[in-house]
């Protein structure tokens, strides 16, 4: 199993561009999770989806979208960027019911000048 | 806002010193969580520990929960230079809240060889 994977690895955009970033799990899990990480601090949740063709939001949603058109992707798009999206971005997914661990994609560094 | 505080945001110790790390949270929680993060790489999963429990080992790892206090603590033993990483802990309220997990700010470990 690769687990989760994310594409691109690294990207620079100028200010109003768009892009998406790629999600893939093949875990078969239902629950799938967008973060940014900013440097000394933890992940904050941009928005999540509990199941194929179901998303919210989370605690950082603005400048954001995304979409669940399959249970093993979730995109992640950012419709005009800005410098304040500088950002490394992470993706995880995981198994609903229970008490369970979240597993992660490696991240997108995703710089906006 | 973060849910979680850690305490101390970093540390240093030498081969062979324990390591502890302290999280503190503000809401009642279905279970705590920690992961590591390596330089440049994604979270891993270490240690789930649920609301009812009070303590848990797994191999080196040893984790204290206490919901009176909201805290949470992460004890590495005998520690590792491989140990250098940043740890995080994540609360996670529950299958209602899409078991959204919210992390603390994280503390960076070095261990000196």
């Amino acid at each position: 199993n690769a687990g989760v994977t994310q594409t691109p690895k690294f990207r620079v955009l100028k200010t109003g561009q768009s892009m998406t970033l790629l999600c893939a799990q093949d875990m078969n899990h239902e629950y799938m999770y967008w973060y940014r990480q900013d440097p000394g601090m933890g992940l904050r949740l941009i928005h999540y989806s509990v199941g194929e063709g179901t998303t919210a939001k989370g605690e950082v949603p603005d400048g954001y979208n995304v979409s669940r058109l399959k249970k093993q992707n979730f995109l992640l798009g950012l419709e005009s960027a800005a410098p304040s999206q500088t950002s490394v971005y992470f993706c995880a997914s995981r198994l609903a019911g229970g008490p369970n661990e979240q597993y992660f994609g490696p991240g997108t560094r995703l710089t906006v000048t | 806002s973060q849910q979680g505080e850690e305490d101390p945001q970093a540390l240093s110790i030498q081969e062979g010193e324990n390591a502890t790390m302290n999280c503190s949270y503000k809401t009642s929680i279905n279970n705590l969580q920690w992961y590591r993060q390596n330089s440049g790489r994604g979270l891993v999963h270490l240690i789930l520990i649920r609301s009812n429990e009070r303590e848990k080992h797994s191999g080196r790892l040893r984790v204290t929960l206490d919901t009176s206090k909201k805290s949470s603590s992460l004890l590495i033993t005998a520690s590792r230079a491989a140990d250098t990483a940043s740890y995080f802990c994540a609360t996670d309220a529950g299958e209602t809240s899409g078991s959204r997990l919210t992390f603390g700010e994280g503390t960076q470990l070095t261990v000196n060889p």
